[in-house]
């Protein structure tokens, strides 16, 4: 059956160290997203793609990094430059970006 | 730049009651609008939506009025019903989506 995943569910990262949170989807949608949330904000987005090989920086792209080799998976880093990382990171993808989007079940990334 | 608003972070009723959550929205070139829902440690799923050019969709037991002229949306649950109780957020779109902050709903037996 369709969907989106996320891996892994529980992530710990240790101070200066890089993480990759991986988002798959097989619902052949174009566009996919990165979002955070963090206590009592709505969601907000980090970066999100449009298309293979293209994607932009959302409104809290800073210390983050993206890539989209393939339509399927977009995967999300977050560097040691991004010195607040606690959170819950939700992808989601849509057919197009003007279209409704589906979320994944998210990755709860904590620092140890 | 709090561009989508949900100014009441939680609301509790009685089952079988109405539930109404409310949004309140300040851009006006949002052209469709969406509710999620979430429970805990999961992500969020897709409720219904509306599109600018209506005032009002209806789903079952979910409806959702658009108030263009006042830039306010509201979701109404009846009867609502235990399993209900989730965070709702109100979307709004024009080139891209902004999410609200969410109202916490708890529905009482």
């Amino acid at each position: 059956d369709g969907g989106i995943t996320q891996s892994p569910k529980y992530l710990f990262r240790k101070e200066g160290q890089n993480v990759t949170l991986s988002c798959e989807q097989n619902l052949n949608h174009d566009a996919m997203y990165w979002y955070r949330q963090d206590p009592g904000q709505g969601l907000r987005l980090i970066y999100y793609s449009q298309i293979v090989n293209d994607f932009q920086k959302g409104d809290i792209a800073e210390g983050y990094s993206v890539s989209r080799e393939k339509k399927e998976s977009f995967p999300l880093t977050v560097t040691s430059a991004q010195k607040n990382p606690t959170a819950f990171y939700l992808c989601a993808s849509s057919i197009s970006q003007q279209e409704t989007q589906y979320f994944g079940p998210g990755t709860r990334l904590l620092v140890l | 730049d709090q561009q989508v608003k949900q100014n009441s972070p939680s609301l509790s009723v009685q089952e079988g009651r109405i539930s109404i959550l409310n949004c309140d929205y300040t851009n006006s070139m949002f052209d469709y609008f969406l509710w999620y829902k979430k429970y805990p440690a999961e992500g969020p799923t897709f409720l219904i939506s509306i599109s600018s050019i209506k005032d009002k969709n209806e789903d079952g037991r979910f409806t959702v009025f658009l108030n263009k002229s006042a830039k306010h949306l509201s979701l109404h649950i009846v009867p609502s019903q235990p399993g209900d109780s989730a965070v709702y957020f109100c979307a709004a779109r024009s080139n891209d989506m902004r999410f609200g902050a969410g109202t916490r709903l708890t529905v009482k037996p």
